[in-house]
Formats: C-alpha cells, sequence, structure tokens
C-alpha cells in the first residue's frame, strides 16, 4: 500500500523556539493531506488540512500563526509549531489521500515532540 | 457530524475471534464506514471499508448491518499483535473528506 513518511519521528526541543515537522507520500501524490495532534490517551483530534499550492484550512480553535503548515509540493507538507511551548508537546500525526472518501487514508508513523 | 457509538474496551483471548460493534444510526446514504487501527505510539493504520455489503481482505472481515446503522469488525483470529484502539468512521461526499476520531474501542488480547 501507499506509503506516508514522517520526520523527525522524535523531537526534543527548548521553550521558545520553532519545530519543523515533515510529512511526505512516498510513492503517491496527495493534493491534500491533514494533521492530527493527539495526547497522552486520547484520541487523534484534527488540526488542519493541507492543499497543494493554497493556504491551510484550519479547525475551530486551532491557532494559524501558531502551527504554520506549507504544502509546496504534491508530495511534502510541513507542520511547523513555532515559539514551542510544553503544552504543545504531543503526538503529531499526518495523512495523505489518494482519492477521495471511498478509498483508505494513510497516515504516517507519527512525531513525538517534547517541549522542555 | 454523524456520530459513531463504539465501546471504550474489549478484551478477548488469543486465538480467538474478535467482534468490534459500532453505532452510527444517522450514517447517511453516501457515507463509507472504515475501520482503522492505533497500536501503541504509532499513526494509525488502515484496516477495511464499506458501503453495504460485508468486505474481506487478508486483515479483517467487516459485516455491516443491512439497514445500515451498525456494523461489526471481524478479527478471525486474533494475535497479540492485534492489540490497539480501534476506531470506526463515516467517510462521505458531505464531509469534506476530514476524517474525524472518535474514541475507539480498545482492545486487550489476553495471551
Amino acid at each position: 500500500g501507499a506509503v506516508v513518511s514522517q520526520h523527525p519521528s522524535w523531537v526534543i526541543c527548548k521553550s521558545g523556539t520553532s519545530v519543523k515537522i515533515e510529512c511526505r507520500s512516498l510513492d503517491f501524490q496527495a493534493t491534500t493531506m491533514f494533521w492530527y495532534r493527539q495526547f497522552p490517551k486520547q484520541s487523534l483530534m484534527l488540526m488542519a488540512t493541507s492543499n497543494e499550492g493554497s493556504k491551510a484550512t484550519y479547525e475551530q480553535g486551532v491557532e494559524k500563526d501558531k502551527f504554520l503548515i506549507n504544502h509546496a509540493s504534491l508530495t511534502l507538507s510541513t507542520l511547523t509549531v513555532t515559539s514551542a511551548h510544553p503544552e504543545d508537546s504531543s503526538f503529531y500525526i499526518c495523512s495523505a489521500r489518494v482519492g477521495g472518501y471511498y478509498t483508505e487514508a494513510f497516515f504516517g508513523q507519527g512525531t513525538r515532540l517534547t517541549v522542555v | 457530524d454523524a456520530k459513531t457509538t463504539q465501546p471504550n474496551s474489549m478484551e478477548s483471548n488469543e486465538e480467538e475471534p474478535v467482534h468490534l460493534p459500532c453505532n452510527h444510526s444517522t450514517i447517511s446514504g453516501t457515507d463509507y464506514i472504515h475501520w482503522y487501527r492505533q497500536l501503541p505510539s504509532q499513526g494509525p493504520e488502515y484496516v477495511i471499508h464499506g458501503l453495504t455489503s460485508n468486505v474481506n481482505n487478508r486483515m479483517a472481515s467487516l459485516a455491516i448491518a443491512e439497514d445500515r446503522k451498525s456494523s461489526t469488525l471481524i478479527l478471525h483470529r486474533a494475535t497479540l499483535r492485534d492489540a490497539a484502539v480501534y476506531y470506526c468512521i463515516l467517510r462521505g461526499v458531505n464531509r469534506d473528506d476530514k476524517i474525524i476520531f472518535g474514541k475507539g474501542t480498545r482492545l486487550h488480547i489476553l495471551p
């Protein structure tokens, strides 16, 4: 099946710094990618929808200036957590689709962000 | 937003079949029923999906009720590796193709 790869798998950063997470579709082109955040013992929460060549669409309550999303190519979307704080520590997961709602979706392996 | 309802947790013995239920009484005619699972510290992975008819693949079977208001994911012979959180999700043309996760069912496999 199709592969979605995230990098890095884990990252530790200091409070106040910015962190970039990459999401790549390795063997297919993804016009749309999705970014999720997951806190311990909780379900995945959709943060935003990333569309190639256009601005991302953010879910209600997600700060677009804090979580910068760039989808510059059909195989790469990036999430930058700006001015990270300890409360941003979480598991971040991206997803990409090949077709529409009638096809399976593919997920990256996740990125564990720890802000100290 | 159509909601799915799943039990919080279930237990099963290794090498026995597991039936994971999901209720989706407000499903619309164009909604597909998708199942994903998440192993510890990993991203979700696709399990199976269907529209009206029962579906089988190498991982599992999906039994869909005739009125489509409920479905059951069947793992025919559970292994320890199947311990995960299983999510039942509706995807359709009216949902902007977003995948919205509920709480899912945490499946424990007993050796």
